[in-house]
């Protein structure tokens, strides 16, 4: 198994769809983070995950609605998006007590179109 | 708001050429810098995290120096391969206790055989 895990790897949905993003981490990590690439942008963090209570909220939209049940397993459930929110959408791992000196873990993204 | 910058935005550089590339930050309440190299279509990797003023890292042909009072970090690779050619990517961490990481964009780094 890979470290971290994202499915699908890619997603096309229409703005009145809802999906969800699923991530996996299999390194025991207790910390769990979502990333946004938009083209031409830096990486830039979403939410993030500590034993399983959210400790951060970077001013993100409510069609983007975060979901973490266990310390291995995150999830970022999407409804009535916009186009502009086609991106890559990035999950990582970490340890928490380490950071922030602790390296990040990433998966290898979800291609999220919106038509 | 913290703004990493990385120049330059792309490079190429032959086999065997080395090569560096600088990242920019703020250095007031400084606590960690990371770098990480992400190949196209794969996950990022992280490369370095560095915490002291004048640190010095170093990884096979890829090595990295921190300045802290200045704000600024250089990544070298010595005797590129095509191997190496990735976005790399540098991140500074808002605090100690703090999840946040700001990227800057990365550079482009393509080592043409």
């Amino acid at each position: 198994e890979t470290g971290v895990t994202q499915t699908p790897r890619h997603l096309v949905m229409g703005m009145t769809n809802k999906k969800s993003l699923k991530c996996e981490q299999h390194l025991g990590h207790n910390a769990m983070y979502w990333y946004k690439q938009s083209a031409k942008k830096p990486l830039e963090l979403m939410f993030v995950y500590s034993l399983e209570e959210r400790v951060e909220n970077n001013s993100v939209p409510s069609r983007f609605s975060p979901e973490c049940p266990n310390s291995s397993h995150l999830f970022l459930h999407l409804h009535t998006l916009q186009p502009e929110d086609s991106a890559l959408y990035l999950c990582a791992s970490s340890q928490t007590d380490r950071v922030p000196t602790g390296e990040l873990f990433f998966g290898e993204g979800s291609r999220l179109t919106v038509l | 708001i913290l703004n990493v910058e990385q120049s330059p935005q792309s490079l190429h550089v032959q086999e065997g050429d080395s090569t560096n590339f600088t990242c920019s930050f703020p250095s007031s309440n400084f606590y960690a810098l990371h770098w990480y190299r992400w190949e196209t279509a794969k996950s990022p990797e992280a490369l370095f995290v560095m915490t002291l003023n004048g640190d010095e890292k170093k990884k096979g042909r890829i090595s990295a120096t921190l300045n802290t009072k200045e704000g600024y970090s250089y990544l070298y690779i010595k005797g590129s391969q095509p191997e190496d050619s990735a976005t790399y990517l540098c991140a500074r961490n808002w605090g100690a206790g703090s999840y946040q990481l700001t990227f800057g964009k990365g550079t482009k780094l393509s080592v043409i055989p």
